[in-house]
């Protein structure tokens, strides 16, 4: 199975500033097809799980500019570029390469 | 407009049964993967099951043997059969579309005598 470890675990964030999330994984996300199937979720309290972003880099339909997702093989990132009030919550990654498709352990966000 | 909205959760005893339903409007449900995510309460996500557009279907070690996941074409529902329940099943269930990329509200499952 391929293991998700994302970090950091927590971030405070002050508006309008940048913030980024690693997630690893122990194999390559690479399918038989090319493509790399990493996508990034995002969490609000009480809510349930929005992607953000499919395929390493792909951004959600409605899905603002501000996120921006990069990586290859086994690294990858989520970039926020100026973190607004609404993008607290817990950001999961989430591969979706070969069964079992897993998830990283979450990453909080909050306003500093 | 898609919508997953799931149903059949509740309270049941420790090797009891229950059937949660995935009403879906916007798409078919043989269209595309359909999956049974849960998320333990304070915890991560696990995507517990999965059939393919080609009946292809995948179960969590930690599942395999107890739930089924099945599909009726004709109500355009997805179900999951959930047997033998443990106190580690206890959890919001989602059903979701394709890749993860709609979700239903979930569903509480609580497993406890």
């Amino acid at each position: 199975d391929a293991v998700l470890t994302q970090s950091p675990l927590s971030l405070a964030v002050t508006l309008g500033q940048p913030a980024s999330i690693s997630c690893r994984s122990s194999q390559s996300l690479v399918f038989s097809d090319g493509d790399t199937y990493l996508d990034w979720f995002h969490q609000r309290p009480g809510q349930s799980p929005r992607r953000l972003i499919y395929k390493v880099s792909n951004r959600e339909s409605g899905v603002p500019d501000r996120f921006s997702g990069s990586g290859s093989g086994t690294d990858f990132t989520l970039t926020i570029s100026r973190v607004e009030a609404e993008d607290v919550g817990v950001y999961y990654c989430m591969q979706n390469t070969g069964w079992p498709w897993t998830f990283g352990q979450g990453t909080k966000v909050e306003i500093k | 407009e898609v919508q997953l909205v799931e149903t059949g959760g509740g309270l049941i005893q420790p090797g009891g049964s229950l059937r949660l339903s995935c009403a879906v409007s916007g798409f078919t449900v043989n269209s595309d993967f359909m999956s049974w995510v849960r998320q333990a309460p304070g915890k991560g996500l696990e995507c517990v099951s999965l059939i393919s557009y080609d009946n292809a279907i995948y179960y969590a070690d930690s599942v395999k043997g107890r739930f089924t996941i099945s599909r009726d074409n004709s109500k355009n529902t997805l179900s999951l059969q959930m047997n033998s329940l443990k106190a580690e099943d206890t959890a919001v269930y989602h059903c979701a579309r394709g890749r993860l990329r709609a979700w239903g509200q979930g569903t509480l499952v609580t497993v406890s005598s």
